[in-house]
């Protein structure tokens, strides 16, 4: 079974910092990985995903993530942090053929001017 | 144009009520989902309807029933509500039901049951 692992249920940054968020995934063949964005009293949207083309995907808003299955890992990364930026980020996997996309627990990114 | 809209936005009802969610989404895609997000903000799919077909029915109580009268429209029925069906219920959908698939997220529906 397929599953996501968000390291820090919480992440704190200030203004202009690098931003970091973890996550790993378990799946016995090369999954596809997203990662969404809530902002506060909305529904998510999609920052980026991986679909087996470049390791290294680009999103929107200035956000990255790096796939490497030698540490079965997907962080996403901003290098300079926005005010803008403080919500909620789910990461999720898909690909068992079941039409089914499971969520991590999300992380709560909070941004310090 | 909203792309997938839910309403109502916000619901406050009383235990034991019958309630419905409805879902509609432009995109002309083919997929259509329910998820259930707790007070934690776990997020779990409820149901997925692929071109009107049932293809998702996780293990959610019986009272929980989705109806997709046509490809664009996802409305969820729920019977003799509890104080445990209190969470955001979101709607989403997707081109197909491919894996590699973009899935659309509604606004949400705050469900408060007392």
């Amino acid at each position: 079974a397929q599953s996501v692992t968000q390291l820090g249920s919480h992440v704190s940054v200030s203004e202009g910092a690098l931003v970091l968020l973890r996550c790993n995934y378990s799946s016995s063949v090369p999954p596809y990985l997203f990662w969404y964005v809530q902002y506060p009293n909305q529904g998510l949207q999609l920052l980026l995903k991986y679909t087996s083309a470049a390791t290294l995907v680009k999103g929107i808003n200035g956000f990255e993530a790096e796939f490497k299955k030698s540490e079965t890992s997907f962080h996403l990364t901003k290098p300079s942090a926005h005010m803008s930026d403080a919500a909620e980020y789910f990461c999720a996997v898909r690909r068992d053929g079941g039409f089914k996309t499971i969520f991590g627990a999300g992380t709560r990114l909070f941004v310090k001017a | 144009d909203t792309a997938v809209s839910q309403t109502p936005k916000y619901l406050v009802t009383q235990m034991g009520n019958d309630k419905s969610i409805k879902c509609e989404q432009n995109l002309g895609h083919d997929t259509m989902y329910w998820y259930k997000q707790d007070s934690k903000k776990f997020l779990k799919i409820m149901f997925s309807y692929n071109n009107k077909e049932l293809i998702i029915n996780e293990t959610v109580p019986n009272r929980f029933s989705p109806k997709s009268p046509d490809k664009a429209h996802l409305n969820l029925h729920i019977n003799s509500l509890e104080l445990g069906d209190s969470a955001v219920y979101f709607c989403a959908s997707s081109r197909g039901r491919g894996d590699q698939e973009t899935q659309y997220f509604g606004p949400g529906t705050r469900l408060l049951v007392l």
